[in-house]
């Protein structure tokens, strides 16, 4: 089985300062990692994710990932925040192969930015 | 169409009511998923379906029963809730990859958010 541990509940950042939102996975097979964002009153949207390949990963409003397989890691940065970026972020891990399994959640990190 | 969405967006019950959860996708996605998530919590996954067919239920309360009658609509009827059953409900879709590697990418429903009182 896979889990996936976010070590930050909540991160303080001000405006404009650039943000890191650690994540560690556990599993005794390769997987897949996956980076969500949930704004208040909403569901969640994808922001990247890592399947193969460049183990940096670019996604939708200036994050990106970076795969560290001997660290067991997935860390979310951004150079810049902004206050819209004030959200609940989840990693969450999936195993490869066939057929529908959902997702495996770590407990999520709510990022606050401060004017 | 890349949109999954859900109805109604909230929901009042009382503990005798029954009620319907509905989810909507048109992707295409032949799996559909209802997670329950509680306030400040991650998202626990409750049921999944596969080609119609419930592939994965985690020990859910026989309170919640789940129906997929095709393969754009997955639906959750509520009975006989309790207060602790209070919480956001999301449907989720994806393709599904079969015979061989491949990752399900799961795209989300705004939710629904359920207060049983």
């Amino acid at each position: 089985a896979q889990s996936v541990t976010q070590l930050d509940s909540q991160v303080p950042v001000f405006e404009e300062a650039p943000v890191e939102l650690r994540c560690n996975y556990s599993s005794s097979v390769s997987v897949y990692l996956f980076w969500y964002v949930q704004y208040p009153n909403q569901g969640l949207q994808l922001l990247l994710k890592y399947l193969s390949g460049s183990t940096l990963v670019k996604g939708i409003n200036g994050f990106e990932a970076e795969f560290n397989k001997s660290q067991t890691s997935f860390h979310l940065r951004k150079p810049s925040v902004h206050i819209s970026d004030t959200a609940e972020y989840f990693c969450a891990v999936s195993r490869p192969g066939g057929g529908a399994d959902g997702l495996t959640f770590g407990k999520g990190t709510h990022l606050i930015i401060q004017p | 169409d890349t949109e999954v969405t859900q109805t109604p967006k909230h929901l009042v019950m009382g503990m005798t009511n029954k009620k319907s959860l509905k989810c909507e996708q048109h992707m295409g996605h032949r799996a559909m998923y209802w997670y329950k998530q509680k306030a400040k919590k991650p998202p626990e996954l409750m049921f999944v379906y596969s080609y119609e067919k419930l592939s994965i239920n985690e020990s859910v309360p026989s309170r919640f029963s789940p129906e997929c009658p095709n393969s754009s609509l997955l639906n959750l009827h509520l009975h006989a809730l309790q207060p602790e059953d209070s919480a956001l409900y999301l449907c989720a879709s994806s393709q599904v990859r079969k015979g061989g590697a491949g990752a399900n990418v799961l795209t989300f429903g705004a939710g629904s958010r359920l207060t049983v009182l």
